[in-house]
């Protein structure tokens, strides 16, 4: 009954991989985010996603794309990774632009 | 745009007592809404409380209260009775209005430890 859930939890991949995060909310909001959390704990937005129309796109390089199916589910896939893409990603949701809720992170590691 | 401060990159409490973790913001939208969330070394983001540019009265939830001042631009998080647990990150955050609705603004936290 996990209300945002983020696969996988942890993604270790090497330079030049290719990889994709999936987010899934079950709480029936229509916004969903996705957040980057730096080895600093610094966090900020990286899309914003209403009924699938993307409204927020942060200055992310075009590596960076996410795509939403559905207003269930906000996915993000990373081209040619690098090293410096190494972070916790966080998923969350909203309705509107109410109050958020995260998923539990993904800790993405490239080496 | 939106900015938000957290001056305190790390604070000490002794367990049952109240501890005060500031924020300041800025903003140029005329509505906003301020928000506290913990993230305990687990890693998981958890909403504390939320303060509306036009609440009357601050906001308390539990043992949480924000002492917020408008006119300062301040939305500091109270503790009262700190426990253990509360030991982890802290995250002020805000939301503006129209596009700016749709993301939240963090500081960059204060890391909050509960001495026994």
């Amino acid at each position: 009954d996990t209300a945002v859930s983020q696969t996988p939890k942890y993604l270790v991949t090497q330079m030049g991989n290719d990889k994709s995060i999936k987010c899934e909310q079950n709480l029936g909001h229509d916004t969903m985010y996705w957040y980057k959390q730096d080895s600093k704990k610094f966090l900020k937005i990286m899309f914003s996603y209403n009924n699938k129309e993307l409204i927020i796109n942060e200055t992310v390089p075009n590596r960076f794309s996410p795509k939403s199916p559905d207003k269930a589910h906000l996915n993000l896939h990373i081209n040619s990774l690098e090293l410096g893409d190494s972070a916790v990603y966080f998923c969350a949701s909203s309705l509107s632009a109410g109050q958020q809720y995260f998923g539990p992170g993904t800790r993405l590691t490239v080496t | 745009a939106q900015k938000i401060t957290q001056t305190q990159p790390g604070m000490f409490v002794q367990e049952k007592e109240a501890v005060t973790l500031d924020c300041t913001y800025d903003t140029s939208d005329p509505s906003y809404g301020l928000f506290w969330y913990k993230q305990p070394s687990s890693g998981e983001m958890i909403f504390l409380i939320y303060q509306g540019s036009y609440d009357q009265q601050n906001a308390t939830e539990g043992r949480y209260s924000l002492n917020f001042q408008k006119a300062r631009k301040s939305a500091n998080l109270v503790i009262s009775a700190s426990q253990l647990g509360d030991s982890a990150m802290y995250f002020c955050a805000i939301r503006g209005s129209g596009a700016g609705s749709y993301q939240l603004t963090f500081g960059k936290g204060t890391k909050l430890s509960v001495i026994p």
